[in-house]
């Protein structure tokens, strides 16, 4: 089993959709838990970060992280064609390399 | 504005004919990191330095080689390039290898080894 589990997509959804992606891992030491988003020819940014469980929220965007089922996931509401992207989840138990997911490619159609 | 500076974009090379993919930030940050991003594989790490003078191997290393002389710079080399290592390439660093959670990506280096 592969620490960090993502589906792949291709997702396409229309413009004003709530979208939800998400990952499982297996891992029970991983504590840091990060969404990453990559356009086209460009390198992965920084999107949002949560510590432990819990949900975090910035704007439109949301992260959950439930540690009991190792699942985490990001809600992006009112989804613009801008968001179109590929999506990578990343964690870490802390003070060692991330472990990314493969990373979710997302077409928001206008 | 801060940033980590890969050269270069775009590279085609012959197998066997050494090459080096240099990086840069200007954040001053510790910890720096190279990855290769491939379809289906996502991103794996190649090498990582936690600070001047102190690399260490990621998932990936075999077939590449790094230094890390100065805080700023973290050049990656293909001493003997293969078709293998056709890949796209990330440079990334952040403020300290405990806070490698927010991770600054250069632009990345599309390398084809023909």
């Amino acid at each position: 089993q592969k620490e960090v589990e993502q589906d792949p997509g291709p997702l396409s959804v229309p413009e004003g959709a709530i979208v939800s992606l998400n990952c499982t891992y297996s891992n029970s030491a991983f504590q840091y838990f990060m969404w990453y988003r990559q356009y086209s020819r460009k390198g992965p940014e920084l999107l949002m970060y949560t510590y432990s469980s819990g949900n975090k929220e910035d704007g439109r965007f949301t992260a959950q992280v439930d540690k009991s089922s190792k699942y985490i996931s990001l809600f992006i509401r009112d989804s613009q064609p801008s968001d179109s992207a590929t999506y990578l989840c990343a964690m870490t138990p802390g003070g060692t390399p991330l472990v990314f997911g493969k990373g979710t490619r997302l077409s928001v159609i206008a | 504005e801060a940033q980590v500076t890969q050269n270069p974009r775009y590279l085609i090379t012959v197998t066997g004919k050494k090459l080096t993919v240099t990086c840069s930030q200007n954040m001053n940050h510790e910890y720096m990191s190279w990855y290769r991003q491939d379809p289906g594989l996502g991103l794996r790490q190649i090498y990582y330095s936690m600070n001047v003078e102190v690399t260490d191997k990621g998932d990936v290393p075999e077939g590449y080689k790094v230094s890390r002389k100065e805080k700023r710079n973290f050049p990656l080399i293909l001493e003997s390039p293969s078709p293998n290592q056709t890949s796209l390439y990330f440079c990334a660093s952040s403020r300290t290898k405990t806070l490698n959670t927010e991770a600054f990506f250069g632009q990345g280096t599309r390398l084809t080894v023909v």
